[in-house]
């Protein structure tokens, strides 16, 4: 059974610092890993997938890489912002079409 | 709407009562999706539809919940006699034809069972 793990489970560091967030799961047989925001309240923001043949997703800020046969991913984030602040959620699809979510970093940028 | 839509998006209910909550999916997305999130935790998958058929719905704890999609679009996950432990917030998704496609998620729908 899959299980994926988010480290750490809560950071808060101040405006303009560069961060890394981490993912890794069990089953490195993995169709693809998406990384994604949720808001307070709110559903979830797609932020970058990562195809499985693939190394790394960039998105203005944002770089994602994906080394598969470790089972690990990172988020980094480039010069953070105050509008960063969120929880950031890392999911991988294995068989089928589920994802399998991790737990969450929830993410503080203090002004 | 470009998005993923849900209604309602709160709904607080008596337990042993019925309820219906809706997924709108992004038009020309074949493929939509059902997860649960509870405080604190990721999303659990619950059932993936392609087209009208589940393809799979592994994800539904008992046959309390059950969810339907007769015309290949819109989704309604039905719960029946619900309980406490019912509480969550209910997420939809939807992606171009299943698969390894990118999914994109509704706001959810916020059931409190009273």
């Amino acid at each position: 059974k899959q299980e994926v793990t988010q480290i750490p489970a809560a950071l808060s560091v101040p405006e303009g610092e560069n961060l890394v967030l981490n993912c890794s799961f069990t089953d490195s047989a993995i169709y693809n890993l998406q990384w994604f925001r949720q808001d307070p309240g709110k559903g979830l923001t797609s932020l970058l997938l990562i195809q499985s043949s693939q190394r790394e997703q960039t998105s203005g800020r944002l770089n994602a890489s994906l080394d598969k046969s470790s089972g690990r991913s990172t988020l980094y984030i480039a010069a953070s912002q105050p509008g960063d602040s969120a929880t950031y959620l890392c999911a991988v699809r294995t068989g089928g079409s589920r994802l399998t979510f991790g737990e969450g970093t929830q993410l503080t940028v203090n002004p | 709407g470009a998005g993923v839509s849900q209604t309602p998006s709160n709904k607080v209910t008596e337990k042993g009562k019925y309820v219906e909550l809706r997924c709108d999916p992004i038009s020309g997305h074949t493929a939509l999706y059902w997860y649960r999130q509870s405080l604190g935790q990721g999303p659990e998958f619950l059932i993936y539809f392609q087209g009208t058929g589940a393809a799979d719905d592994s994800g539904l704890p008992n046959d309390r919940f059950f969810a339907v999609r007769p015309e290949g679009s819109v989704s309604t996950l039905k719960i029946q006699r619900t309980e406490r432990g019912d509480s969550a917030v209910y997420l939809c998704a939807s992606s171009f034809s299943g698969g390894a496609n990118e999914q994109f998620f509704g706001p959810g729908t916020r059931l409190t069972v009273l």
